[in-house]
């Protein structure tokens, strides 16, 4: 069963459509949600990390809020360099360690002009 | 600025190699991690390091193996590769825990 859940898996849209991208958890002791950003054949670059319920984070047209089950990313006026895949991931903690993230399979945003 | 940087952007190899991929980071974290991924699977957790010498095994650690001798430094070996380890790997570090995690620019690895 996943834990982490992205949905949708692609989404179209316009450009100046705003949107929002949803990433929902199934875990317990949850310690940090974390949103990527990824072009194709390259490695995921870092967007926000939130902590804990209620909290949002802005950068540029991206705003990230958490609640206790999920999170969206929402995109405002969308331009066509926002296209790429948003991966959701999640730190849970363990007691002891450095974990991994575990993530989810990313939603595929294509901003047409 | 931060930075992770892998070794090789693109490999391949043949069946049955042994192959290293390379990570080096400046940020002196002390975790370390690699990834695989694969369409439709997303990332998967293989192995991450907490310290120098110390290792962990993520979800998929079979047919992998690592090393960590120095802080800055984390290898991913492959001791007989297979064509079922084609694949995007990906580097990535931290530094305390529960903080964002920072990756390198990934290794296309084809075995053929």
């Amino acid at each position: 069963e996943d834990q982490v859940t992205q949905s949708p898996e692609a989404l179209r849209l316009q450009e100046g459509e705003s949107s929002s991208l949803n990433c929902s958890y199934t875990v317990s002791g949850l310690r940090g949600l974390f949103w990527y950003r990824q072009d194709p054949g390259k490695g995921p670059e870092f967007l926000f990390t939130l902590y804990s319920a209620g909290e949002e984070k802005e950068k540029e047209r991206l705003k990230a809020t958490l609640t206790k089950k999920e999170s969206f990313l929402h995109i405002t006026a969308p331009k066509p360099e926002d296209s790429a895949t948003y991966l959701c991931a999640v730190q849970l903690y363990s007691g002891g360690g450095a974990d991994g993230l575990t993530f989810g399979k990313g939603t595929h945003l294509i901003i047409q002009p | 600025d931060v930075k992770v940087t892998q070794s090789s952007r693109y490999l391949v190899k043949r069946t049955g190699e042994k192959v290293f991929l390379e990570c080096v980071q400046d940020m002196d974290h002390e975790n370390m991690f690699w990834y695989r991924q694969d369409p439709g699977l997303g990332l998967r957790l293989i192995y991450f390091s907490y310290d120098v010498k110390m290792k962990e095994k993520g979800d998929i650690p079979e047919g992998y193996s690592v090393s960590r001798e120095k802080k800055e430094r984390f290898s991913l070996i492959l001791e007989s590769a297979s064509t079922n380890q084609t694949s995007m790997y990906l580097c990535a570090s931290r530094g305390q825990k529960f903080t964002e995690a920072f990756f390198g620019q990934g290794t296309r690895l084809t075995v053929v």
